[in-house]
């Protein structure tokens, strides 16, 4: 079974500029999640999806990030304009219901 | 906001000793989760533990559930070399499976 995709593994940025992740989850996960893990800390909730609908964004930064799921499968989540305390790992995860999460090599931002 | 606070926040054994963590949370819960992470990796799901258990044993792991005193403890008996990572708690509330983690606890296990 493959596992959680993410794409690109790392990016380097300079601040204000904006930057794109994508997560492919594991097939028939209906539940997937965006983390932000900043170094050191654990992973913090972003944004979390059934299908192509949110269920909970409320620690998302609306301001500045964003995130979809058109079709109920892949994702992206999108920072624009970034700043030097996004520098994180930021983590995509899915589920098949409400337990056991998998999770993806994650995506090493650096904000200049 | 993290619910779960883990102790010790570092944690440096020799080969072959147990490593017990522990992790507290504030609010009731529905199941409390324990991962592993490996530097630089995503994180691995270990154990499930619902809030009706008190005990769950995975191969060399044993988690405790105290909803009483509102703890965890992870065990990792006849450590390896291989079991160094960051172990981090997390805890599910309500109906959506929204996980709250830790901060963590940092192993070293010493060949």
């Amino acid at each position: 079974e493959a596992g959680v995709a993410q794409s690109p593994r790392y990016k380097i940025i300079e601040k204000r500029q904006s930057v794109a992740f994508w997560c492919n989850p594991i097939s028939g996960h209906a539940t997937l999640y965006w983390y932000q893990q900043i170094l050191g800390q654990g992973p913090k909730l972003l944004i979390q999806f059934q299908n192509n609908g949110v269920v909970d964004d409320s620690q998302l930064p609306k301001d500045r990030f964003s995130a979809e799921r058109l079709k109920g499968v892949d994702s992206t989540l999108k920072i624009q304009p970034a700043k030097l305390e996004d520098s994180a790992v930021y983590l995509c995860a899915s589920s098949y219901g409400t337990g056991e999460q998998f999770f993806g090599p994650g995506t090493r931002l650096t904000v200049l | 906001s993290q619910q779960g606070e883990e102790d010790p926040q570092a944690l440096s054994i020799q080969e072959g000793e147990n490593a017990t963590m522990n992790c507290s949370y504030k609010t009731s819960i529905n199941n409390l989760q324990w991962y592993r992470q490996n530097s630089g990796r995503g994180l691995v799901h270990l154990i499930l533990i619902r809030s009706n258990e008190r005990e769950k044993h995975s191969g060399r792991l044993r988690v405790t559930l105290d909803t009483s005193k509102k703890s965890s403890s992870l065990l990792i008996t006849a450590s390896r070399a291989a079991d160094t990572a960051s172990y981090f708690c997390a805890t599910s509330s309500g109906n959506t499976g929204k996980l709250i983690f830790g901060q963590g606890t940092t192993l070293q296990v010493k060949p």
